[in-house]
């Protein structure tokens, strides 16, 4: 167990719809990256956040926002959802933004779009 | 830029056999190296990690990495497979900008036959 948790395990839309995937990081650490992984694309940096602020974008469709609120937590939006949509969607934490903190990452959402 | 190749998207050794993972990365800058280890229905998970110092890095599970510069390669070794090693790994690389931005490689998935 990670300590970082992810809600929910499973979610099944349509397509056009809108989603959000919850994460809460490790207590203690103030950042929090999303991923996304595909069986074609593989994993994929979506985006940072470290403190409240966005750090750094990664491969993050404009249909896809996140946030991380002042208890850390954070969520990440999917809008007008597509079949391509459909894939693993990680959360990470860290202590800090740095380049050599390790990341530990959740045991993720799987995103159904029918 | 930063970048990470994995060779071999599969790879299967007998019980007790070597297992040997290849990874070469592309980096501008001195990289952090990083292993992760992803179980079936699991998030990633940190094998092991490579700063600065010691070319030869230990992580969890018996596994180990040798940092070899002149060939940009960080390659995965443990010298005795066990069947609870099968499971897909990733090569990762940071050092990139000013944030913590992490390449992950396309993984390999790792098999072990009794």
């Amino acid at each position: 167990d990670s300590g970082v948790t992810q809600t929910p395990k499973h979610l099944i839309t349509a397509t056009g719809q809108r989603v959000t995937l919850r994460c809460s990081p490790r207590s203690g650490d103030l950042s929090v990256y999303w991923y996304q992984q595909s069986l074609d694309q593989g994993l994929q940096f979506l985006i940072q956040y470290y403190n409240g602020e966005e750090r750094a974008k990664g491969n993050i469709l404009e249909r896809f926002s996140a946030q991380q609120f002042p208890d850390l937590h954070s969520e990440l939006n999917l809008s007008s959802l597509e079949l391509g949509d459909s894939a693993l969607y990680f959360c990470a934490s860290s202590p800090d933004p740095g380049q050599g903190s390790v990341q530990f990452f959740g045991p993720g959402t799987r995103l159904t779009v029918l | 830029a930063q970048s990470v190749t994995q060779l071999g998207s599969h790879v299967s050794v007998s019980e007790g056999a070597l297992v040997l993972l290849r990874c070469n990365y592309s980096s501008s800058v001195p990289p952090y190296l990083f292993w992760y280890v992803q179980y079936p229905n699991q998030g990633l998970q940190l094998l092991l990690k490579y700063t600065t110092g010691a070319t030869l890095v230990k992580g969890i599970n018996g596994f180990e990495a040798e940092f070899k510069k002149s060939e940009t390669s960080f390659h995965l070794t443990k010298p005795s497979a066990h069947m609870s090693d099968a499971a897909e790994y990733f090569c990762a690389v940071s050092g990139g900008g000013g944030y913590q931005k992490v390449t992950f490689g396309t993984g390999t998935k790792l098999q072990v036959i009794p």
